[in-house]
């Protein structure tokens, strides 16, 4: 069975610093990896995936996440953060060699980005 | 990318009510699917709901608490029914954006929630 794991539900980081949101996975095979952001009394919104070939995805807002296979890790980083980028994000995945099987989203990780 | 409008966008409901949710999409698409997010957790998958033939439901959901309906291709409802507390929670409508790849890498894309509180 297809999980997906995002270790912290809250991630606190100074404006202007890097940030690292992070996901594992358990999935047969090479999945499809998602990242989704949901601002305040907003539904989700996609913010990049990995399919294949380079395993460093870049996306939108100056995301980036970093597909690595050996560590089944997806992590979310971002060069310098921003106020704005203060909200909650998704890890999420899929099977790639089944049609039929669902999307599975983390429980999520709260990020807040610190004036 | 679709353009998704869900209402009501929150509401606070009696115990043993029902409540209606709709959705609405600004394109065509084949399937819709239904999620619940509970207080501070994940997104669980309700059902999937296709234009012209009874929903698909995940297990721990039945159609008698959430019927829906898909009438046509760019409009479905969610009824919770019977509400009770433990039902207080984000719902959320989705439809698959179609990519270019395989289906397994379209993206979702989302209405913005309905909250609901059942006292």
């Amino acid at each position: 069975a297809q999980s997906v794991a995002q270790p912290e539900d809250q991630v606190n980081v100074a404006e202007g610093n890097p940030l690292t949101v992070k996901c594992t996975y358990s999935v047969s095979g090479n999945p499809y990896l998602f990242w989704y952001v949901q601002y305040p009394n907003r539904g989700l919104q996609f913010l990049l995936k990995y399919i294949t070939g380079d395993n460093l995805v870049k996306g939108s807002y100056g995301f980036e996440a970093e597909f690595n296979k050996s560590q089944t890790s997806f992590h979310l980083k971002k060069p310098s953060a921003l106020v704005s980028d203060s909200a909650l994000y998704f890890c999420a995945v899929r099977d790639r060699y089944s049609s039929a099987s669902k999307i599975i989203f983390g429980s999520g990780t709260r990020l807040s980005i610190r004036p | 990318s679709a353009v998704i409008s869900q209402k009501p966008s929150r509401d606070i409901c009696q115990r043993g009510t029902s409540l209606t949710i709709q959705c609405q999409v600004d394109s065509q698409v084949t399937m819709m699917f239904w999620y619940r997010q509970q207080p501070g957790q994940s997104l669980t998958l309700i059902a999937t709901a296709n234009q012209g033939s009874e929903a698909t439901y995940e297990s721990g959901f039945v159609i008698d608490k959430f019927p829906i309906s898909r009438p046509n291709l760019t409009f479905s409802t969610l009824t919770v029914s019977n509400m009770s507390p433990e039902d207080s929670s984000i719902y959320l409508c989705s439809v698959e954006v179609a990519g270019t790849g395989a289906r397994g890498a379209n993206v979702l894309t989302f209405g913005a929630g309905s909250r609901l509180t059942v006292l």
